[in-house]
């Protein structure tokens, strides 16, 4: 089976820096994705890490550690319209999403 | 192109009755994927297509659900004898199969199953 573990909830404030952590365990693994959701909308897609290390794009980041089963997602310069839901997601044979990372981000 | 589009965005059902959703995939998109999500939860998988053929099915899916992609275009989903648990929204979302595995949702059809 599979399964991901992220925090429930974080909270920063305008132009901070915040990490959203991702483990996961996993019978197959291509790589790790990040989806963005806010409220009432659908997903959309941020990053993906099939190897080892940084991926940067913008204010955002993220990164893996395949042996450690490990990814992050790195959000700088925060504005108010990052607050959403985060998701990571392991790409194996079926894809699988995490329960989501609710951030709420304060002037 | 205007993107993933779904049909109905709205569904409002009895127990016990089929539905029937559709999804119109990216047109250059070779895979297409159905999620159910419900509040506060991740999109959780339910099928997987490439071109016409269905590649998985979530082991969670019970025989009331189904889904056909029959040119390898647009895909339905359909689900019979309706119950109160199937009440969610139901994402499709397609693929290019390109390496980064981006995925493009669609808007979803929010099912309630009254």
């Amino acid at each position: 089976g599979q399964s991901l573990e992220q925090p429930s909830e974080v909270t920063a404030v305008e132009g901070a820096i915040v990490q959203i952590n991702c483990t996961y365990q996993t019978s197959g693994f291509y790589g790790l994705s990040w989806y963005q959701q806010h409220d009432g909308g659908a997903p959309t897609f941020l990053s993906y890490n099939a190897l080892d290390g940084l991926e940067e794009t913008g204010r955002f980041s993220s990164f893996l550690s395949r042996s450690d089963s490990y990814g992050y997602l790195l959000l700088q310069e925060l504005q108010m319209k990052d607050s959403a839901s985060y998701f990571c997601a392991v790409e194996s044979y079926i894809p699988t999403f995490g329960r989501g990372t609710s951030l709420i981000v304060h002037p | 192109d205007t993107g993933v589009s779904q049909d109905p965005r709205h569904k409002i059902t009895k127990r016990g009755q089929n539905v029937t959703f559709r999804c119109d995939p990216i047109s250059e998109h070779n895979r297409l994927y159905w999620y159910r999500q419900t509040l506060g939860q991740g999109p959780e998988f339910l099928t997987y297509f490439q071109n016409e053929a269905q590649l998985e099915k979530s082991r969670l899916l019970s025989d009331r659900f189904s889904a056909e992609r029959p040119k390898g275009s647009f895909s339905t989903l359909e689900i019979q004898r309706t119950e109160q648990g199937d009440s969610a929204m139901y994402l499709c979302a397609s693929s290019s199969g390109t390496a980064d595995n981006e995925q493009f949702f669609g808007p979803g059809t929010r099912l309630t199953v009254l």
